[in-house]
């Protein structure tokens, strides 16, 4: 069963940064492209990047919002993926999610984790 | 503003049939293919359909997906009350990003 646990969500003040953290199992990591996406309150699903797998160089994209702000890495010997976010802003308050492309199947995301809340507010 | 254009809210009865549409560009719809996703709240987003009409593992038959051009549309057969969910379509963009549609909110009556 694929599982996807985020940690690390709180609230933080305006222009703060926090780190988010995924743990994954149940497929094999080092070949999936991983990823956040997030759910501000009372709004849709909002992708906010990837990284691909070490066969893909390990690149990065992300969704205009964020860049330069977010950055996305990964520890494969951990099977554990990261989000560092900077110069956090009120918009940037929701849920945060995990969520994982497999080769085995053709969409963004095949998976999703429970998600972590973050709130960013004075 | 979303990418991908969903209308807000569908509804119908129990067993009836429901479907969600979802349109795009030449960017996203009209050059890769399409998946969807149900999002009931509190819980992970899950995905439903992929590669516009293809069903991951222990998704029912009731659920298909087509597409047609820049558009695609999700059917759900014989409804039931649990099916009362958020329901988002997904696709890649030239853009290198990936992109959601706004969401549809589905009532079962």
């Amino acid at each position: 069963e694929v599982q996807l646990v985020e940690s690390g969500g709180g609230l933080v003040k305006p222009g703060g940064s926090l780190r988010l953290s995924c743990a994954a199992s149940g497929f094999t990591f080092i070949n999936a492209w991983v990823g956040w996406g997030r759910q501000a309150p009372g709004k849709g699903l909002e992708w906010i990047g990837h990284i691909k797998s070490r066969d893909g160089g390990e690149a990065t994209d992300y969704a205009a919002p964020v860049k330069g702000r977010f950055t996305i890495s990964r520890d494969d010997s951990k099977n554990t993926l990261y989000l560092q976010m900077d110069s956090l802003e009120t918009e940037d308050t929701g849920v945060y999610y995990c969520t994982a492309d497999v080769p085995t199947l053709g969409a963004p995301i095949d998976y999703w984790g429970q998600g972590t809340l973050v709130t960013v507010s004075s | 503003q979303s990418v991908l254009t969903q209308p807000p809210s569908v509804s119908a009865a129990p067993g009836q049939k429901v479907t969600i549409s979802c349109s795009g560009s030449s960017s996203n719809i009209g050059y890769y293919s399409v998946s969807w996703c149900q999002h009931l709240p509190g819980t992970a987003p899950k995905l439903l359909i992929y590669e516009n009409y293809k069903r991951p593992s222990g998704i029912p038959d009731r659920f298909s997906g087509s597409k047609s051009g820049t558009s695609a549309t999700l059917a759900i057969t014989g409804l039931q009350t649990g099916d009362e969910a958020d329901y988002y379509c997904v696709a890649w963009d030239r853009s290198l990003t990936v992109v959601f549609g706004g969401g549809t909110k589905l009532t079962v009556l």
